[in-house]
C-alpha cells in the first residue's frame, strides 16, 4: 500500500530557530502532497497543499513567509517553519493521496515544540 | 464556509456493543467521504471510505451514506478497547481537488 514517511518525528527547538520537515512518498509519486497542522484536541487544519515543481497553495491565515513548502521532486515535500516561537508549537502532519485516490495516506507525524 | 460536523464525544460504550458515529456536512455537491482513526499522538489512519449511498461494510466497520440528508455515519460491531480513539469524519472538497474537510472528531472509549 501506499506509505508516506514524515521525519523528524520529534523536535525541541529555540525560539527564533528555523525547523524542516520532510515528507517522503515510498512507494508511488505524489504530484500533490497536503500540510496539516493539529493543536491538542482539535482537528487538523489544512494548512497548505504543496504541489511538486510549483509553488504551493496556503490556506487562509497561514503566513506563507513563516511555513516555507518546498515540492522538488514526485516523493518528497518539506515545511521549514521559519522564525519558530512557542505558539508555533503543535502537530505538524503530511498526507498524500496514493495511486488509488482512495483517501489520504498520512505520514506519522511531527511534534513541535518551540522552546 | 464549508464545514464537517461531529458530536465531540466522549462516547462510551461497553465491550461487545456496537458504536455509532455520526458526521453532517454543508457542501451539498460534495462525493468522497472517509472515515479516520486517530490514536492519541498519532497520526489519523482511514478505516474506509465511501462513494455511493446506502451502506459499505468492511469487517467491523459499517459506513453509511445519505447524500439527501448530508450525512455519514460509521457503525463499529463488536466494540473492543483498542477501538477506543478519535474517529474523524473527513468530506473531499467538491471543487475538483484533493482537499479534504476534516470534522473535529468524535473520541470513542470502549469499556472492558
Amino acid at each position: 500500500g501506499a506509505v508516506v514517511s514524515q521525519h523528524p518525528s520529534r523536535v525541541i527547538c529555540k525560539s527564533g530557530t528555523s525547523v524542516k520537515i520532510e515528507c517522503r512518498s515510498l512507494d508511488f509519486q505524489a504530484t500533490t502532497m497536503f500540510w496539516y497542522r493539529q493543536f491538542p484536541k482539535q482537528s487538523l487544519m489544512l494548512m497548505a497543499t504543496s504541489n511538486e515543481g510549483s509553488k504551493a497553495t496556503y490556506e487562509q491565515g497561514v503566513e506563507k513567509d513563516k511555513f516555507l513548502i518546498n515540492h522538488a521532486s514526485l516523493t518528497l515535500s518539506t515545511l521549514t517553519v521559519t522564525s519558530a516561537h512557542p505558539e508555533d508549537s503543535s502537530f505538524y502532519i503530511c498526507s498524500a493521496t496514493g495511486p488509488s485516490r482512495d483517501g489520504y495516506t498520512f505520514g506519522s507525524g511531527t511534534r513541535l515544540t518551540v522552546v | 464556509q464549508k464545514e464537517v460536523e461531529q458530536n465531540s464525544g466522549p462516547l462510551s460504550v461497553p465491550e461487545g456493543a456496537i458504536a455509532s458515529l455520526n458526521c453532517t456536512y454543508s457542501d451539498r455537491g460534495s462525493q468522497s467521504f472517509f472515515w479516520y482513526r486517530q490514536y492519541s499522538g498519532k497520526s489519523p489512519e482511514l478505516i474506509m471510505s465511501i462513494y455511493s449511498n446506502g451502506d459499505k461494510e468492511d469487517g467491523r466497520f459499517t459506513a453509511q451514506l445519505n447524500k439527501a440528508s448530508q450525512y455519514v455515519s460509521l457503525l463499529i460491531r463488536d466494540s473492543q478497547p483498542s477501538d477506543s480513539a478519535t474517529y474523524l469524519c473527513a468530506v473531499r472538497d467538491a471543487s475538483g481537488t484533493y482537499k479534504y474537510i476534516f470534522g473535529t472528531g468524535t473520541r470513542l472509549k470502549v469499556l472492558a
